[in-house]
């Protein structure tokens, strides 16, 4: 079956620590994106690539990087520099990124820290 | 600073009754509206991708109408059923970039 597969579901970090969200696609789409949800608010944007080897900041890139090596993977690491970094994370993927595709969601990766 | 709004925060509709709720964005720039049913422990998913004043989408007993102008989007649920129950989200898409605002969803419960 075709989708977007997030790892870990759950994950810990330490202070200080860099930890990597894992995000696959077999859908071959060209656009990816990382959301954080924190509650009561909407989505927000961490970074987003339109094509391998392209990414873009969003409206929340401090403290996290990404990669986009491979079509099929966009992984997300949150470095030390994020201040809060306790969240739902969520990854997209769209056929482009023009903005009127539908967009297909992994089932996230809860991060807290202790 | 794009704004989404979305209301009700959270909706209880009892089985077999019917209901609406709303989804406000800026009513300049406007380049899509997206509809998205989120059940707990599961993906987002898409309901319907909306681009032109006026449009109306149905899918089922779930349906969606769009007033660019104005800025606002409306989703009708006919005859609730259980698995109705989730949190609706709508996201707004601007001409001036490709990035989708989202709101903080609707999240409706159904009562049997």
């Amino acid at each position: 079956d075709g989708g977007i597969t997030q790892s870990p579901k759950y994950l810990f970090r330490k202070e200080g620590q860099n930890v990597t969200l894992s995000c696959e696609q077999n859908l071959n789409h060209d656009a990816m994106y990382w959301y954080r949800q924190d509650p009561g608010q909407g989505l927000r944007l961490i970074y987003y690539s339109q094509i391998v080897n392209d990414f873009q900041k969003g409206d929340i890139a401090e403290g996290y990087s990404v990669s986009r090596e491979k079509k099929e993977s966009f992984p997300l690491t949150v470095t030390s520099a994020q201040k809060n970094p306790t969240a739902f994370y969520l990854c997209a993927s769209s056929i482009d990124p023009s903005g009127d595709t539908e967009a297909f969601f992994g089932q996230g990766t809860r991060l807290t820290v202790v | 600073i794009l704004n989404v709004e979305q209301s009700p925060q959270s909706l209880h509709v009892q089985e077999g009754d019917s209901t609406n709720f709303t989804c406000s964005f800026p009513s300049s720039n406007f380049y899509a509206l997206h509809w998205y049913r989120w059940e707990t422990a599961k993906s987002p998913e898409a309901l319907f991708v909306m681009t032109l004043n006026g449009d109306e989408k149905k899918k089922g007993r779930i349906s969606a109408t769009l007033n660019t102008k104005e800025g606002y989007s409306y989703l009708y649920i006919k005859g609730s059923q259980p698995e109705d129950s989730a949190t609706y989200l709508c996201a707004f898409g601007g001409d001036s970039n490709y990035q989708l605002i989202w709101g903080a969803g609707t999240k409706l419960i159904i009562k049997p």
